[in-house]
């Protein structure tokens, strides 16, 4: 089964300082399909990005992007611009691009700080 | 924007009771899915549902847990005798086609507490 970690339980930053968050994966399949949810407290996830494998382009939503390294199983989600409303727990997911790969694997997240 | 909603949001239940956790999907979505959260652990996949039968479980899901559509706008999780080891959060999510790159969308979460 794919495997995806996030190593850091925690991470603060600074209103309108830029954050990276990082998050790695196991898989030995080639297409897959990678997000990040975001989940402010005592609310749903919401997604925040993705990005499909066979595209070699980082994705980016606005203040919002993602370092994809394909060859070193690597997603880092970095977010420009802190802003309060940011603060929230971030996960990191894993979906196969297989007809039966409906799933999606999570990390454990990474719980955001935005210091004013 | 359309949710998913989830009731009751906080669940307490003593062992080897019944639990039923109630999904209201959004409304053209398709595929219906359980997940849950351990304290402190990963979100954990559970069952995916697609045209009234699950398409695909985990080892979790096992003959305890079960799922249903009881009408057009309903999607349910039973756990039928519920053990110490259940309580977690459960999201039920949903999306509108089968398609990897498309989001599932959550619902807030049910905290089942077993006591």
């Amino acid at each position: 089964a794919q495997t995806v970690t996030q190593s850091q339980p925690e991470m603060s930053v600074q209103e309108a300082e830029t954050v990276t968050l990082s998050c790695t994966y196991d898989t030995s399949e080639s297409d897959y399909y990678l997000f990040w949810y975001k989940q402010p407290p005592s609310r749903q996830m919401i997604l925040v990005i993705r990005q499909e494998a066979y595209k070699q382009q980082n994705a980016t939503e606005n203040r919002f992007s993602v370092n994809f390294q394909k060859a070193a199983k690597s997603f880092s989600l970095k977010i420009s611009d802190s802003q309060l409303g940011d603060a929230a727990m971030y996960f990191c997911a894993y979906r196969s691009a297989l007809d039966t790969g409906n799933q999606f694997y999570f990390g454990t997240g990474t719980s955001l700080t935005v210091i004013p | 924007e359309p949710e998913v909603t989830q009731t009751p949001s906080h669940q307490v239940t003593q062992m080897g009771q019944e639990v039923i956790l109630r999904c209201v999907p959004i409304s053209n979505h398709l595929y219906f899915y359980w997940y849950r959260q351990i304290l402190g652990q990963k979100v954990e996949f559970l069952v995916s549902f697609y045209n009234n039968e699950i398409s695909e479980k985990s080892e979790i899901f096992d003959d305890q847990f079960s799922v249903e559509r009881p009408d057009g706008s309903n999607f349910t999780l039973k756990i039928r005798s519920t053990k110490l080891e259940d309580s977690a959060m459960y999201f039920c999510a949903s999306s509108g086609t089968y398609q990897g790159n498309q989001p599932q969308h959550f619902g807030d979460g049910t905290r089942l507490s077993i006591l």
